[in-house]
């Protein structure tokens, strides 16, 4: 079964310098969702999409942006990187059935340096 | 605000033990509450998912159980192997506006040795 895609898997960059993460949704899934997991952290909820509009919001700085495409993939941009950024970046999408289920993707791993 | 706490913090037992992962929210006005698994530095493999609405989930080695009024879920893991030695991670969802957010708690570090 199709699982949520996300790249790059590990990423570097330095402090000051531009990130963007992709999220490729399992195909039918209507919502995707991003979580930070900081180093052990539990995984903290920044944002959500809903047929391509922004349906909630966490803890997300303002120097993050995040945007869903027409093909329902997710793309979280991240400027001005500073150290505490580092971390797991996980996205997960749902199907808006009965269960609201989420299936998370293997994450993307940031590093800033 | 929902808070979610897992005991214990970590856990260490002999191969083929039976144990139980606590977790618990102190709000209980939920949807669902999944358990997952993460191995070190890993994704997040959802284990059981259990509705508002259920009182328990089954799969293989794995029953989980929810008590929504008391604000509490727990993991049955039978016969441990070694292989299950891993984080596990229950979270909780509301919906709000038709939409929803999972609330993790810390985890129980969990290592089974032969």
């Amino acid at each position: 079964a199709a699982g949520v895609i996300q790249s790059p898997r590990h990423l570097i960059k330095e402090k000051r310098e531009t990130a963007t993460l992709k999220c490729y949704p399992i195909p039918r899934h209507d919502t995707v969702y991003w979580y930070q997991q900081g180093p052990g952290q539990d995984p903290q909820f920044l944002i959500s999409f809903y047929e391509k509009m922004q349906s909630d919001k966490g803890s997300i700085p303002d120097r993050f942006s995040a945007q869903q495409f027409s093909d329902y993939h997710s793309e979280l941009n991240m400027s001005s990187l500073e150290l505490g950024d580092s971390a797991l970046y996980f996205c997960a999408s749902s199907f808006q059935d009965s269960s609201y289920e989420q299936y998370f993707g293997p994450g993307t791993r940031l590093t800033v340096t | 605000k929902q808070e979610v706490t897992q005991i214990p913090a970590a856990l260490s037992v002999p191969e083929g033990e039976n144990l139980v992962l606590n977790c618990s929210f102190t709000d209980s006005a939920i949807y669902n509450l999944q358990w997952f698994r993460q191995d070190p530095g890993k994704g997040l493999t959802s284990l059981l998912l259990i509705q508002s609405s259920q009182r328990e989930q089954t799969s293989g080695r794995l029953n989980a159980s929810l008590d929504k009024s008391s604000g509490r879920s727990t993991l049955y893991i039978a016969a441990s192997q070694p292989g299950d030695s891993a984080t596990y991670l229950c979270a909780v969802s509301r919906i709000s506006g038709g939409y929803n957010k999972l609330i993790f708690g810390a985890g129980t570090r969990l290592a089974v040795h032969p």
